[in-house]
């Protein structure tokens, strides 16, 4: 079974619409993070949480909320969708840096079109 | 803030070794991943470099100067499988919490 779960897998909807795309995870780490890829650009850091109480903003988080439900659930929602945030989405999560590298584990991703 | 480049593209030959570099910049240097990605997948951790000198693991190697900015991932008897994004990460302490940023990646194709 998957450590990090996302769903749905890929989705198409239309502008204007709400969306929200959901993250799990089985392996117990405390920090889950949102990053979209799009060609050329990379993965961008939308959201990050290092605890349920903990929520920041990455580099892109405008038009994006989350909510932390859960240690295991992360959720990133798009309000008011719009074409150009057709990308591919991922969670990912790490674990609290002890003397550990912090390396995150990413789910499989998300395929989001807006029209 | 940080700025990390990487190539673009690389081509090799199925056996050969090849060598991807990256260079960065930033201001709290804490630690350089590499992920491998293949298409339309997740990233994977292949390595982790915080302190100067190579690190090896099986066919792939990653090296860090931290002095000169620079790291590079070496695969060796490269194989068809290994076709894929190479994405080089960089930890900073920047803002008094860790924060990873990726570079764009490198797409490499081995050819036969």
């Amino acid at each position: 079974d998957a450590d990090v779960t996302q769903t749905p897998r890929n989705r198409i909807t239309k502008t204007g619409k709400r969306i929200m795309l959901e993250c799990s995870q089985t392996k117990g780490h405390d920090r889950m993070y949102w990053y979209r890829q799009d060609p050329g650009l990379g993965l961008r850091l939308i959201y990050y949480s290092f605890d349920v109480k903990d929520i920041n903003k990455g580099e892109i988080s405008d038009g994006y909320s989350v909510s932390r439900q859960a240690q295991a659930k992360f959720s990133l929602s798009l309000e008011s969708a719009i074409p150009n945030q057709t990308a591919l989405y991922f969670c990912a999560t790490s674990d609290r840096e002890t003397s550990a590298t912090d390396t995150q584990y990413f789910g499989p991703g998300t395929r989001l079109t807006v029209l | 803030g940080q700025n990390i480049d990487q190539p673009t593209e690389m081509t090799a030959t199925e056996g050969a070794i090849v060598q991807i570099n990256c260079t960065y910049q930033t201001s709290g240097f804490n630690g350089l991943f590499w992920y491998q990605q293949h298409a339309g997948e997740a990233p994977t951790f292949l390595s982790y470099n915080v302190l100067d000198g190579l690190e090896e693991k099986g066919r792939f190697s990653s090296f860090l100067s931290r002095s000169k900015g620079y790291s590079y991932l070496l695969l060796k008897e490269l194989q068809m499988k290994d076709s894929a994004s190479y994405l080089c990460a960089v930890r900073d302490l920047g803002g008094g919490y860790q924060k990873v940023t990726f570079g764009t990646g490198t797409k490499l194709q081995v050819i036969p």
